[in-house]
């Protein structure tokens, strides 16, 4: 099985709300990213956790927050966000060094 | 620095017909390679990897890849495409040096005519 689940599918927030992403694996992966894909483009990577510690965060505003509760579960807690930053937001897996697999994603449209 | 060359913005393919979509990598060693494919409003989902042995790769949906080191290329190839091939393709590349961390191409968008 190589799903990765995220939801919700659709997310459509103002700029003063707190809202949350959640990613979900079962491949008993141990590294798990997040990353921002605008139209037309490749995606950007923005947080990776390795063994549920954060590894890597490409300099990514504070409004955009990770979090790994367990090695399975990843989260990522959006606050004051603007405009811009509506995208897809993509999850993935990946065991270290291996092909990361990815999730459907979540349309965020920030008003 | 390192880069990934997707020298094709959009290719037009008639349905049947065969498809290669090149990729061309920048770096000093052989990087872990692939290829992802992407539907309208979807997620990426990998066609297929090469970290090192047979040059020739075989991937899921009948796609295969040839990795010639000699190009730095990594071109990936179908030799009959269907209508629900029409995606956009990237082609990604992990330095050595990172576990993590991939260099995409810009993508290729695939248009199939009937």
């Amino acid at each position: 099985d190589t799903e990765v689940t995220q939801t919700p599918k659709h997310l459509v927030m103002g700029m003063t709300n707190k809202k949350s992403l959640k990613c979900e694996q079962h491949m008993g992966h141990r590294a798990m990213y997040w990353y921002k894909q605008k139209a037309k483009k490749p995606p950007e990577l923005m947080f990776v956790y390795s063994y549920e510690k954060l590894s890597i965060n490409e300099s990514v505003p504070s409004r955009f927050s990770p979090e790994c509760p367990n090695s399975s579960l990843l989260n990522l807690h959006l606050h004051a966000l603007q405009p811009e930053d509506s995208a897809l937001y993509l999850c993935a897996s990946s065991q270290v060094s291996g092909a990361q697999y990815f999730g459907p994603g979540t349309r965020l449209t920030v008003l | 620095a390192q880069s990934v060359t997707q020298p094709d913005i959009h290719i037009t393919v008639s349905e049947g017909a065969s498809l290669e979509l090149r990729c061309n990598y920048s770096y000093g060693a052989t990087p872990y390679l692939f290829w992802y494919v992407q539907s309208p409003g979807q997620g990426l989902q990998l066609l297929l990897k090469y970290f090192s042995g047979d040059t020739l790769v075989q991937g899921i949906k009948g796609f295969e890849a040839e990795f010639k080191r000699s190009q730095s290329s990594f071109n990936l190839r179908k030799p009959s495409v269907h209508w629900s091939d029409a995606a956009e393709y990237f082609c990604a590349v992990c330095p050595g040096d990172s576990n993590y961390q991939l260099i995409w191409g810009a993508g290729t968008k695939l248009i199939i005519k009937p």
